[in-house]
């Protein structure tokens, strides 16, 4: 079956320090992949997605980056953190056609 | 670009009572999704929705699709407590990655 692995789950980091946040999944090939944001009660934002390595799709534009080194891993990253960057980092997985996705545990994120 | 928008985005409804969530989208898509997120957790698919008419029940929700007037609706019957937490619904078309609407947060009260 598949399962998808997201961490860590809970992050304080300072303003201005570098970020990266790690998704894998296993039980599938070739997923799609994708990194959504949620801010304190509101919905989700989908920040990039990738339907295949070193394929990214950037959905925002600011100061977070994503890659995919390798077909069932992907990265969320940024070299300095801002305040408005905190949140709740869902990764999530998906096939091709009529597919749900399948989100990680996800992290928290809290930039003080 | 695709817009999804559910209302009401806050429900406050007693036990054993029945109520609909609404979920209204602006492209031609058949492929609707619904998602149930408890506090501080991960979304977690309730219902996928891939043709006019369809129609989905797990317990006491009952989730169903109406792609001419783009509309899907989420029934809940009898709602209990273990019902409260926010739900989505997220669209897709082809080659976009789903749009989510912002949430209805529910709460079941006794």
């Amino acid at each position: 079956s598949q399962t998808i692995h997201q961490w860590p789950a809970t992050l304080v980091q300072p303003v201005g320090s570098p970020l990266s946040l790690e998704c894998t999944v296993e039980g599938t090939s070739n997923p799609n992949l994708y990194w959504y944001r949620q801010a304190a009660g509101r919905g989700l934002q989908l920040l990039f997605y990738s339907v295949g390595i070193g394929q990214i799709s950037s959905e925002v534009p600011q100061n977070l980056s994503a890659s995919r080194p390798q077909d069932r891993q992907f990265i969320l990253s940024s070299k300095k953190l801002l305040l408005s960057d905190s949140g709740f980092y869902l990764c999530a997985w998906s096939v091709e056609g009529a597919s749900p996705l399948h989100f990680g545990n996800g992290t928290r994120l809290t930039v003080t | 670009e695709l817009k999804v928008e559910q209302n009401p985005l806050f429900l406050s409804m007693q036990e054993g009572k029945n109520y609909t969530i609404y979920c209204n989208y602006s492209t031609t898509s058949d492929r609707l999704y619904w998602y149930r997120q408890d506090p501080g957790k991960s979304l977690e698919s309730l219902f996928v929705l891939l043709s006019n008419g369809a129609v989905k029940q797990e317990g006491r929700l009952m989730a169903s699709l109406d792609t001419k007037a783009r509309l899907s609706t989420l029934h809940i019957t009898a709602a209990v407590h273990d019902l409260s937490a926010t739900y989505f619904c997220a669209v897709d078309d082809l080659n976009t990655p789903l749009v989510f609407g912002k949430g209805t947060r529910l709460s079941v009260i006794a």
